[in-house]
């Protein structure tokens, strides 16, 4: 069965950068089968796609976030990792990680980030 | 970027009831990659139904997913009480970015 888990700070102070990395359990990142994604939710709000990576490397961004983000991966740990610049109260959400195979079938648990000083 | 809308907003069911949920995609989605999930609270989506009607490992029958192009269709034919949550559509079309529909809450009327 694979499991997903985020980790990194849970309050992030406005203009600093976000960091937020994904363990995969239960299967291989490298698979080369799945898209590894990004999503995040506002408090009360709906889900935005931020972006996802493919084990090689390659990634997509959403456009509206695409100037501030950065998704790496790291094949020997089994992890991939987000970081979006210069936040703002308006980036403050739960951010979760989920394996895509077209649709998103596997999801963490979820990791809220404040943004405030 | 394709735009999801979801109808309605609130829907306000009893258990036994049929539940029908709509969302109305801004430009055909290719292949039918349209996505159904339901959430709740405190939780994580879960996946329901992909490629417009196919059900997910483990999803009960009493899921299903119809639709093509611009509209697709989430019911639920017999609403059990763990049934009441938040249900997004998702498209996933050849060209990213990913987009959701903005939700319809589900309630117990």
């Amino acid at each position: 069965q694979v499991q997903l888990q985020e980790s990194g700070p849970g309050l992030v102070k406005p203009s600093q950068t976000l960091s937020l990395t994904c363990t995969v359990s239960g299967g291989s990142i490298s698979s080369g089968d799945y898209y590894w994604s990004w999503i995040r939710q506002p408090p009360g709000k709906g889900l935005e796609w931020i972006g996802y990576i493919y084990y090689s490397g390659s990634t997509y961004y959403n456009p509206s976030l695409k100037s501030r983000v950065t998704i790496s991966v790291d094949t020997s740990k089994n992890q991939f990792s987000l970081k979006l610049s210069s936040v703002t109260a308006a980036d403050t959400a739960v951010y979760y990680c989920a394996r895509e195979v077209g649709a998103l079938d596997y999801w963490g648990q979820g990791t809220l980030v404040t943004v405030s000083s | 970027e394709i735009v999801l809308t979801q109808s309605p907003g609130t829907l306000s069911l009893s258990p036994g009831e049929r539940a029908t949920l709509s969302c109305r995609a801004s430009q055909s989605v290719s292949s039918s990659y349209l996505a159904w999930y339901q959430q709740k609270p405190g939780q994580a989506p879960r996946l329901l139904i992909y490629g417009a009607s196919s059900r997910a490992t483990g999803i009960p029958d009493r899921f299903s997913g119809s639709g093509s192009g611009t509209d697709f269709t989430l019911t639920i034919s017999r609403l059990e009480p763990e049934d009441f949550a938040v249900y997004y559509c998702q498209q996933y079309g050849s060209s990213p970015p990913r987009t959701f529909g903005q939700g319809t809450r589900l309630e117990i009327k």
